[in-house]
C-alpha cells in the first residue's frame, strides 16, 4: 500500500519558475526522502529529512517537513528543462533498512 | 565508484515461464532491496537482503523470491510468470549503519530491468 500521497500528480511550468510538490503520509516516520526518476530509469536520491528537522536545503532544492500534519513539500527553485522528471517522496520506518514506502509521484515538465 | 548494475536491461518472457534478474550493488553496500514499479500500483517493495539474509519482505506471492551472495550481489526470481508481472524491477543498495537519528540510509538505484510478459 502507498504511504505517501503526492500532489499535484502532474505539473507543467516554464523554465526559470519555481516548482512545488507536496507529499502527505499516514503513519509516524523516522525520516522522509525525496527521489527523482527520469523516464524509464532508476531513481536518484535527492534529499533526506529527519523527523526532528523542519527544513533542509540542497542547492536549488528546499524540503520542509511538518510531522504534526504528516506532510512534506519539495521546492525546486529556478527550474531548468533538465529538471523534467517524476518526483517521489518515500518514508522509512524504524531501523536502518532498505524498505521504503513510496508515494505515487509528481510528474514535472519544465518547458524551455 | 561504479553504481548499481542490473542485468539484463530488457526481458521478454511468456506466461508460465520463470525469470531471474541480477543486481550488483555499489562496492561496500551490504543491503540490497528490490522494488516493482508499474503504472497502476507505483513503486512497491518486494524484499530486502542484508548479509545473505532476507530481513524484510513486501506483500508479494511466493512466486517472487530472491537471494544474496557473499559478495552482496543479489538475484530475484519470479516463477510461473503472469501477465501482471510485467513491470520495471528496480534494485537498490545502501550502506548499513544509518545516518544518525532515524536510520534509513539513502537508496542507490540501478536503472532497472524492464520485464514484459506475453
Amino acid at each position: 500500500s502507498q504511504q505517501g500521497e503526492e500532489d499535484p500528480q502532474a505539473l507543467s511550468i516554464q523554465e526559470g519558475e519555481n516548482a512545488t510538490m507536496n507529499c502527505s503520509y499516514k503513519t509516524s516516520i523516522n525520516n522522509l526522502q525525496w527521489y527523482r526518476q527520469n523516464s524509464g530509469r532508476g531513481l536518484v536520491h535527492l534529499i533526506l529529512i529527519r523527523s526532528n528537522e523542519r527544513e533542509k536545503h540542497s542547492g536549488r532544492l528546499r524540503v520542509t517537513l511538518d510531522t504534526s500534519k504528516k506532510s512534506s513539500s519539495l521546492l525546486i527553485t529556478a527550474s531548468r528543462a533538465a529538471d523534467t522528471a517524476s518526483y517521489f517522496c518515500a518514508t522509512g520506518g524504524s531501523g536502518n533498512t532498505g524498505k521504503l514506502i513510496f508515494g505515487q509521484g509528481t510528474t514535472l515538465q519544465v518547458k524551455p | 565508484k561504479a553504481g548499481v548494475t542490473q542485468t539484463p536491461r530488457y526481458l521478454i518472457k511468456t506466461r508460465g515461464q520463470q525469470v531471474t534478474l541480477s543486481c550488483s550493488p555499489i562496492s561496500g553496500h551490504r543491503s540490497v532491496s528490490w522494488y516493482q514499479q508499474t503504472p497502476g500500483q507505483g513503486l512497491q517493495f518486494l524484499f530486502e537482503y542484508f548479509s545473505e539474509t532476507q530481513r524484510n519482505k513486501g506483500n508479494f506471492p511466493g512466486r517472487f523470491s530472491g537471494r544474496q551472495f557473499s559478495n552482496s550481489r543479489s538475484e530475484m526470481n519470479v516463477s510461473t510468470l503472469e501477465l501482471g508481472d510485467s513491470a520495471l524491477y528496480l534494485c537498490a543498495s545502501s550502506l548499513v549503519g544509518g545516518t544518525g537519528v532515524g536510520g534509513n540510509s539513502p537508496l542507490h538505484f540501478g536503472n532497472g530491468t524492464r520485464l514484459t510478459v506475453t
